[in-house]
């Protein structure tokens, strides 16, 4: 067991450029989820995926956002356009069975 | 919309103090997770419980679940500097699986 990995921990991006964060989940996992974090509150959800399907998205997620888990293994959240307001701890978790999820160590977002 | 209620939002107290911290929701949840979260990392999992009135221990640590399945508290006994963290509650309804998380308890433990 490995764990969940994230990658990058942080990014510092301009407004308006487009960012690509990775997870890649424990092996044996089918389930995926990214949620977001901001300041002094605590992750939100954004979607999450069974193997390869996108099973549902927050309203949260808008148009800007996008996610994939192609092949059912590692997934992508891309943001389009990044503005100050996505500026967040973007995390990624997997679980196998209902008792809880497993995290990564996510990806610290500064949109400047 | 489901929400869940932490309180309090920040506690700081001396080493070997007991602390309760309580999460609390108008809606029922199917099961009820607890998470410890350091700063710049992803939060850990500490207990899941899942039945009404079930309470868990782990070593100074003790979850209670409310007999309606709304309401959870955690119950740190004589707390160490090792306890600092946000501490978060996090209810699951659907067979989604995904979590409503409460804004988090912020503990500080001086020695």
């Amino acid at each position: 067991d490995t764990g969940v990995s994230q990658d990058p921990r942080h990014k510092i991006t301009k407004r308006g450029q487009n960012v690509t964060f990775r997870c890649d989940p424990i092996s044996e996992h089918n389930r995926l989820y990214w949620y977001r974090q901001t300041l002094g509150q605590g992750p939100e959800f954004l979607t999450y995926f069974q193997n390869e399907a996108q099973l549902e998205k927050s309203r949260l997620l808008s148009d800007r956002f996008s996610a994939e888990r192609p092949k059912g293994s590692f997934s992508t959240l891309e943001i389009q356009r990044t503005e100050q307001g996505d500026s967040a701890m973007y995390l990624c978790a997997s679980i196998r069975l209902i008792n809880g999820y497993t995290f990564g160590s996510g990806t610290r977002l500064t949109v400047v | 919309t489901q929400l869940l209620e932490q309180s309090p939002q920040f506690l700081s107290i001396q080493e070997g103090e007991n602390l309760t911290v309580y999460c609390n929701s108008s809606s029922v949840f199917s099961s009820l997770q607890w998470y410890r979260q350091e700063p710049g990392e992803g939060p850990v999992l500490l207990v899941t419980v899942v039945t009404g009135g079930e309470v868990k221990k782990l070593k100074r640590l003790t979850f209670q679940f409310g007999d309606a399945r709304k309401d959870s508290s955690l119950h740190i006994t004589a707390a160490q500097p090792g306890d600092t963290g946000l501490y978060l509650c996090a209810g699951g309804s659907d067979s989604s699986y995904k979590l409503i998380f409460g804004s988090g308890t912020r503990l500080l433990v001086r020695p």
